[in-house]
């Protein structure tokens, strides 16, 4: 089955340290890797996405992504965690041919001033 | 740009009762998607819009129909509606959802609807 997992709820971190939101997926063929950052009462906002190439995506807010296939993860990550940065985080695989992302669970990532 | 706009916020119906969900884009997508979100389940597709006059199902379509109106707008519409049904509902529209699977979906505020 192919699927894409977050296998923390919620991840609590300090301010300024850095922070890793885990992801790992199972598919078969090439995935098309994203993820998304939901705030309280608000939309899907689009941070980051693997397609090809370097295998360190960079995003926006100063989030990056590293893509390991050996280890089918695509984890998140930021040097230096910032309290705005609390928040709800998808990560979400997009199939070949396949016409819509297939979503995790989302973790719930809170900065700790 | 408004990017993907939402219509309403919030909405509480009694079971039984049918109302529409709408959506709209400003950034000329081909593609277009409506997605529910339910506590520790992520987003599930429930109909998608690949282009203007077509519409497929997702995921999870029964109880629901969507009507792509134009190229701007795609609806979804509880014809009945379920206490099973209450979730947070969220429209997406990306540039074109095949050939170009590294598309992003760009995803409107939400709708909140509760089906007492």
């Amino acid at each position: 089955a192919q699927s894409v997992a977050q296998p923390e709820d919620q991840v609590n971190v300090a301010e300024g340290n850095p922070l890793t939101v885990k992801c790992t997926y199972s598919v078969s063929g090439n995935p098309y890797l994203f993820w998304y950052v939901q705030y309280p009462n608000r939309g899907l906002q689009f941070l980051l996405k693997y397609i090809t190439g370097d295998n360190l995506v960079k995003g926006s807010y100063g989030f990056e992504a590293e893509f390991n296939k050996s280890q089918t993860s695509f984890h998140l990550k930021k040097p230096s965690a910032l309290v705005s940065d609390s928040a709800l985080y998808f990560c979400a695989v997009r199939l070949t041919g396949a016409n819509n992302l297939f979503f995790g669970t989302g973790t719930r990532l809170t900065v700790i001033p | 740009n408004a990017g993907v706009t939402q219509t309403p916020k919030f909405q509480v119906l009694k079971t039984g009762q049918s109302m529409t969900l709408q959506c709209a884009q400003d950034m000329n997508h081909n593609s277009m998607y409506w997605y529910r979100q339910d506590p520790g389940m992520g987003l599930r597709l429930i109909y998608y819009s690949a282009s203007e006059g077509t519409t497929d199902k997702g995921e999870v379509p029964n109880g629901y129909n969507v009507s792509r109106l134009n190229k701007r707008e795609f609806s979804l519409r509880l014809e009945s509606a379920a206490p099973s049904q209450t979730s947070v509902y969220f429209c997406a529209s990306s540039v074109q959802s095949s050939g170009r699977q590294g598309d992003t979906q760009y995803f409107g505020p939400g709708t909140r609807l509760t089906v007492l």
